[in-house]
């Protein structure tokens, strides 16, 4: 079985200041993704970046960067130079292989944390 | 816009009646989850279809039941509704069925069973 837990239910940031969302898993697959995923208050859930158990490198996307520490059993999400835009809930999530029948799990969710960011 | 299509956005409905969420995934993609989001379970994984074929199942209830259809949209239907039914539905759709393919999600459609 896969778990994902989100350790912060809420944070307050400062406009500009970058932002670091706890995310940590624990899985038996050997192959596995990561993503993260945001949820304004409007509903809908965008997604933001994906890190593959295997890539080498941490994924980046824009202003969005993924300190993935597989040892650790980490997923961090890193935004930069935060903007108002941003608040919202964020949810870390994973999936993974299913050994019978070959097909693949839903993702995993976490909790999520409600980033609030002030001006 | 993420491409996936979910409709109706909202539907407000009476206890043990019967109801229907339509899904139409982002074009090429051919894998279309389900998911329900409520205040106390989170994002809970309902089911998934790969190409007209149930994949995987999550904790989809009895009272629930889904197809994916040849052109590749999928429904989720729900009976014999519960007020504990009360949630967003969201679908999602990705390109393969791994699981480690990005997974774009729909806007949702808001339930209220009364």
């Amino acid at each position: 079985a896969q778990k994902i837990t989100q350790t912060q239910p809420g944070m307050f940031v400062q406009e500009k200041e970058a932002v670091t969302l706890d995310c940590t898993y624990d899985t038996s697959d050997p192959s596995y993704g990561l993503f993260w995923y945001k949820q304004p208050s409007s509903g809908e859930m965008i997604f933001l970046i994906y890190q593959g158990s295997y890539d080498q490198q941490n994924a980046t996307e824009g202003r969005y960067s993924l300190n993935f520490q597989k040892a650790r059993k980490s997923a961090n999400l890193v935004i930069s130079a935060s903007q108002l835009g941003d608040s919202a809930m964020y949810f870390c999530a994973m999936s993974g292989l299913m050994y019978s029948g070959g097909g693949a799990d839903g993702l995993t969710f976490g909790k999520g944390t409600h980033l609030i960011i002030q001006p | 816009d993420s491409g996936v299509t979910q409709t109706p956005k909202h539907l407000i409905t009476a206890t043990g009646q019967r109801v229907t969420l339509r899904c139409s995934p982002r074009s090429g993609d051919l894998s279309v989850y389900w998911y329900q989001q409520s205040l106390d379970q989170g994002l809970q994984f309902l089911i998934q279809y790969y190409n007209g074929e149930e994949r995987a199942k999550g904790n989809i209830l009895e009272r629930f039941s889904a197809q994916q259809f040849p052109d590749l949209h999928s429904e989720l239907n729900l009976s014999s509704l519960e007020l504990g039914d009360s949630a967003l539905y969201f679908c999602a759709s990705s390109v393969g069925d791994r699981g480690i393919s990005p997974l774009h999600f729909g806007n949702g459609t808001r339930l209220t069973v009364t």
